[in-house]
C-alpha cells in the first residue's frame, strides 16, 4: 500500500510554545490530507481536512487559530499546534487519500505524540 | 457519528479463523465498506474494501451481504500480531474517513 510518513513521532514541549508536525505521502500525491487526534483509549477523531493550494476545513469545535493547517504541495501537509497546553496533549494522526481508482483509499501515518507540559 | 455498529470486543485462537461483523443498515448505494486495524499506538493500517462484491487480499477477506446491510471482515489464520482494534467503516468516495468505535480483537496462543 501507499507510504504516508508524520515527523516528529513524539515531542514534548512547554506550555505556550508551537509546535509544528509534518505529514508527508511518500510514494504518491494527494490533493486532499486529513488530521485526526486521538485520545487514550478512544477512537480517533477527525479535526481537519487539508485541501492542496486552498485553506483548511474545520471540524466543529476544532479551533482554526489553534490548530493551523498548511497543505503546501500535493506530498506534504503540516500541522501547528499553537500557543499549546496541557490539554492538547493527544496523538495526532495523518492521513493523506490516493485518487485516482474506484474508492480513494486513505493511508494514514504513524502518528505524533504531543506531550505538552 | 459513525454509520456502523461492531462488537467492542472478541477474542480468538491463534491459528484460527477470525469473524469480525459489522452492521451499516443505512449504507448508502455509493458507499463503499472499508476496514482498517490499529495496533497500539500506531496508526490505522488499511486492510480492505469493497462495494458489493466480496474481496479478498494478501491480509483478509471481506463478506458482503447481499442487501449490503452488513458485512464480515475474515482473518483466515489469526496470529499473535494481528491483536488490534479493528475498525468498519462506510464512506462514499471523496468523502472523509469517519471512525467508531470499532472491535478489539485479542489472538490468544
Amino acid at each position: 500500500g501507499a507510504v504516508v510518513s508524520q515527523h516528529p513521532s513524539r515531542v514534548i514541549c512547554k506550555s505556550g510554545t508551537s509546535v509544528k508536525i509534518e505529514c508527508r505521502s511518500l510514494d504518491f500525491q494527494a490533493t486532499t490530507m486529513f488530521w485526526y487526534r486521538q485520545f487514550p483509549k478512544k477512537s480517533l477523531m477527525l479535526m481537519a481536512t487539508s485541501n492542496e493550494g486552498s485553506k483548511a476545513t474545520y471540524e466543529q469545535g476544532v479551533e482554526k487559530d489553534k490548530f493551523l493547517i498548511n497543505h503546501a504541495s500535493l506530498t506534504l501537509s503540516t500541522l501547528t499546534v499553537t500557543s499549546a497546553h496541557p490539554e492538547d496533549s493527544s496523538f495526532y494522526i495523518c492521513s493523506a487519500r490516493a485518487e485516482g481508482g474506484r474508492a480513494d483509499t486513505q493511508y494514514f501515518g504513524p502518528g505524533t505524540r504531543l506531550t505538552v507540559l | 457519528d459513525a454509520k456502523t455498529t461492531q462488537p467492542p470486543s472478541m477474542d480468538c485462537a491463534e491459528g484460527r479463523a477470525a469473524n469480525l461483523p459489522c452492521n451499516h443498515s443505512t449504507i448508502s448505494g455509493n458507499e463503499y465498506v472499508y476496514w482498517y486495524r490499529q495496533i497500539n499506538s500506531q496508526g490505522p493500517q488499511y486492510i480492505i474494501h469493497g462495494l458489493k462484491n466480496n474481496e479478498t487480499n494478501e491480509m483478509a477477506s471481506l463478506i458482503i451481504t447481499e442487501d449490503r446491510k452488513s458485512s464480515t471482515l475474515i482473518l483466515p489464520h489469526a496470529t499473535l500480531r494481528d491483536t488490534a482494534v479493528y475498525y468498519c467503516i462506510v464512506r462514499a468516495k471523496n468523502n472523509d474517513m469517519r471512525f467508531g468505535a470499532g472491535t478489539r480483537l485479542t489472538v490468544k496462543p
